[in-house]
């Protein structure tokens, strides 16, 4: 039971748009940035998002973050095969004084 | 160009240790956090433990508290994870990673990550 909750899956199709929901409390996502990672199959996660809506350099503006309160939530649009990967939203818990991450969501891009 | 190489996995009883070490190269490794990070076979990624950028300070996720210990050798640039009296749901591969500024995350660069096994 992961102290984020993000959606199991999304799908959507090829160009299409998708957002991704991460939903946390006020000691978690109500207080502290919130981060982003796209994990390829075999891959080591990489960071698409940070501090809710910055994209570090070398990601395409096609990734987007915003967060409200205690929830956050990745957008990806103009989607293509490549994006096909688990998406994994994290914070700082100000209470458990640890880092969170929400148990995941893959994506289908039909 | 940050680099994060991890290593000493393997396989291990139950009730074992295991030491793992992350060469990190690429960066000024002793102004930056760094972390471990886990993902047990077909699930999700699980924070582990953190350690300050002078190592006064560590953080450990409930669930290795007491058996793991996070340290970090500045003059080596490395960072390491003891653990001890391993179980069976320490199986994972645990990846190194670098916190962007402050404690935690963001993680903006990652290791290849490294196979725990802990089975009889």
């Amino acid at each position: 039971q992961s102290v984020l909750t993000q959606p199991p899956s999304v799908s959507a199709a090829t160009g299409q748009k998708v957002t991704i929901s991460c939903s946390g409390s006020s000691s978690n996502i109500g207080v502290n940035h919130v981060s982003w990672y796209q994990q390829l199959p075999g891959t080591a996660p990489k960071l698409l998002i940070y501090d809710n809506d910055e994209r570090p350099s070398g990601i395409p503006d096609r990734f987007s973050g915003s967060k409200s309160g205690t929830s956050a939530t990745l957008g990806i649009t103009g989607l293509q095969t490549g994006d096909e990967a688990d998406y994994y939203c994290a914070t700082w818990d100000s209470r458990l004084s640890g880092g969170v991450f929400g148990g995941g969501t893959k994506l289908t891009v039909l | 160009e940050v680099q994060l190489v991890e290593s000493g996995g393997g396989l291990v009883q139950p009730g074992g240790s295991l030491r793992l070490s992350c060469a990190a190269s690429g960066f000024t490794f002793n102004t930056y956090v760094m972390n471990w990070v886990r993902q047990a076979p077909g699930k999700g990624l699980e924070w582990v433990s953190s350690i300050s950028e002078s190592g006064d300070r560590t953080y450990y996720a409930v669930s290795v508290k007491g058996r793991f210990t996070i340290s970090r050798d500045s003059s080596k640039n490395t960072l390491f994870l003891q653990m001890n009296s391993l179980r069976a749901e320490d199986t994972a591969v645990y990846y190194c990673a670098k916190s962007r500024v402050f404690t935690g995350p963001p993680f903006d660069s990652w290791g290849q990550g490294i196979l725990v096994s802990v089975s009889s």
